[in-house]
């Protein structure tokens, strides 16, 4: 089935950093998503990928969905101590854009103030 | 404007019994689906209601079960629990024109 593969699985970067992590996949997707979640939270929306090489902002957040549409990567610039937390990247399963959808496994962002 | 809303926050339940999760849909949204979240793991897909029906089905056993009601809100009832099933529960909204956006979950512990 699709899966997706996230990089790094960690980071514990300075405050100030700017950081980058990816994901990727086997097979196409036609949406990418890029979450955050708190712990003991719901996951938080940052950022929607419709079309294959978009380029979204979001503050200091910056998405690309990859040309191939088998991969995106998220940028943080200038991180802060609230950008701790778990990223997902996310995109719906083959069947349905708007059906489920497919999660990667995380990347956990730790920032040292 | 409200968000997705669950509950409850947190239950405590013991193996064999019953359990029934709550969830009303951000304003404007049709569709709920629910997740699956283990600690340390990205969501699981449960299954997707539309129209009140099952629309979409993630491989998850027949103790899983749903209801929509026609306010679009959604319960999730999970039956005989095991040590397993516990788990944060989320519950997302969406709608044709917009993409899910998830509750702040229901910590499900099963002792």
């Amino acid at each position: 089935g699709q899966q997706l593969n996230q990089s790094p699985q960690s980071m514990f970067i300075q405050e100030g950093e700017d950081v980058s992590m990816n994901c990727t996949s086997s097979s196409i997707f036609n949406t990418w998503l890029w979450y955050k979640q708190d712990p003991g939270e719901g996951p938080v929306l940052l950022i929607a990928l419709y079309k294959a090489g978009e380029l979204t902002s979001n503050g200091r957040l910056t998405a690309q969905f990859g040309i191939t549409r088998k991969d995106s990567f998220l940028n943080i610039s200038a991180s802060i101590p609230s950008d701790v937390g778990i990223y997902f990247c996310a995109g719906p399963g083959l069947t349905s854009n708007t059906g489920k959808l497919i999660f990667g496994q995380g990347t956990t962002l730790q920032v040292k103030p | 404007d409200a968000g997705v809303t669950q509950s409850p926050t947190h239950l405590i339940k013991t193996r064999g019994q019953q359990v029934t999760l709550r969830c009303s849909p951000k304003s404007g949204h049709d569709t709920v689906s629910w997740y699956q979240q283990a600690l340390g793991q990205g969501p699981q897909f449960i299954f997707q209601y539309y129209e009140e029906e099952e629309r979409q089905r993630g491989n998850f056993p027949d103790r899983f079960s749903g209801h929509q009601f026609p306010n679009y809100s959604s319960e999730l009832n999970v039956n005989a629990l095991l040590l397993g099933d516990s788990a944060l529960y989320l519950c997302a909204s969406s709608s044709i024109t917009d993409t899910q956006y998830f509750g702040p979950g229901t910590r499900l512990t099963v002792l």
